[in-house]
Formats: C-alpha cells, structure tokens, sequence
C-alpha cells in the first residue's frame, strides 16, 4: 500500500518569511514519481513538481525549492520569500507501479502582509 | 479542448437521486481519472480508465457509484441512490498513458451538495 504524509495541516506566516511543506511517503515500489500540486482558493489543481524516485537531485524553480531525501521518505517542499499569492493548500502525492496519484491530506499555507 | 473540462461546476441534488457527473479530458490523454475530495481531505482515488477500459477500480466506494468512458474521450460518472456523505467535490484529471506523461491536469471539479 501506498501512502503519503503531510503533517502539517495549517501554516501560517507573514510575507517575505521562507516556508517548509513537509512530505513523508511510504511505497513498496522501487520506481515511483513524487509530485507537489497547488490548489488555491478557486479550487483548481495547479501542477508543480515531479520527481522520480532515482532522481535525487534537488530543484530549484524561481522562488520554490524541492528536498528529494530517499533516506528518510521525503520530498519536502520550500517557498522562499513568500508572497501572499502562495496562499493556498498545497499537496504532496505519489505514483508507483499503478497509474493513480495518492495524495496526502494537504497542507494549508496562509500567507499575510 | 484546452484543458479538462467537468459540467455541472455544481450540482445540487436531493437525498436518493440519481446525478450524472460529466468529464471532457484533453484531446490525446487516454488515461483518465476521477478523483473525490470532500470538505477539509485531501484527494480520494476512485477509478482509473486507460481508453474506455478502467484496470483499476479499486477507489469507488460503493455499488451505487459507476464509471464509464467512450470513445476514449468523455467519461461520466454516476451516483445512484445519493446519499448525504456523497457530498463533495468530484475532480477528474487526465494524462497522456502513464509511462508518457509528467503530470496530470485536473479539472475545476463538481461540487455536489446532496440535500
């Protein structure tokens, strides 16, 4: 079975401060691919990242930065500077062998001024 | 189309009925999937169609919920015999086949509200 962690339900912090979304994963898979999604308030699922499990290197894209650590199951996701536009709930999910995405519970990110 | 496209945005429905959710996937993704995401969780699986085949249907949580897809495009989604726990808001994303994609677009969703 698959399964993927976010423990963080709600963050909240104020513009300018740097971020962390945890993400812990389990799968039995040996090959498998890690995605982060942005769903803000209007409801829609925004793609961000997708890592496979042999790719180890970490990613940087503008302000957003993404920890891949096998060693410890997790794909942790950084948003530096935050922006109230961040504002969101941002999800983790796996795939392995089987097609579908598991996604984790969330993460609630509120950015203020 | 451009994206994936779900109809009705909403629907509201009483207790018992029946409600027909629809979903137009991008031209070209054959894999398909429908997904529930009720007020505060994350995103439930409910079924998977490659084509107009669903290999896996593991997610659907009941006998009253069926799946179909034609023509390897449109798929509906049906509810029979609502409930009020069915409340939610159903998604529906797709992909090229899963060996060739690197995402799944989602839709905005259905929210259904059952009365």
């Amino acid at each position: 079975a698959q399964k993927v962690t976010q423990a963080q339900t709600e963050i909240s912090v104020v513009e300018k401060e740097d971020v962390t979304l945890d993400c812990v994963y389990e799968t039995r898979d040996t090959t498998y691919y890690l995605f982060w999604y942005k769903q803000p308030p209007s409801g829609e699922l925004v793609f961000l990242i997708r890592r496979n499990s042999f790719d180890e290197q970490n990613e940087i894209s503008g302000r957003y930065s993404w920890n891949f650590q096998k060693s410890t199951s997790s794909f942790n996701f950084t948003i530096t500077a935050s922006q109230v536009v961040d504002s969101a709930v941002y999800f983790c999910a796996l795939r392995g062998t089987a097609s579908k995405l598991t996604f984790g519970t969330g993460t609630r990110l509120q950015v203020t001024l | 189309g451009a994206g994936v496209s779900q109809s009705p945005s909403n629907k509201v429905t009483e207790k018992g009925k029946d409600v027909e959710l629809r979903c137009d996937p991008i031209s070209g993704h054959t894999a398909l999937y429908w997904y529930r995401q009720s007020l505060g969780q994350g995103l439930e699986f409910l079924i998977y169609f490659q084509g107009n085949s669903a290999p896996d249907k593991s997610g659907l949580p009941s006998d009253r919920f069926s799946a179909e897809r034609t023509g390897g495009s449109v798929s509906t989604l049906t509810i029979q015999r609502t409930q009020q726990e069915d409340s939610a808001v159903y998604l529906c994303a797709s992909s090229l086949s899963p060996g060739r994609s690197k995402s799944y677009t989602f839709g905005s969703g259905t929210r259904l509200t059952v009365v």
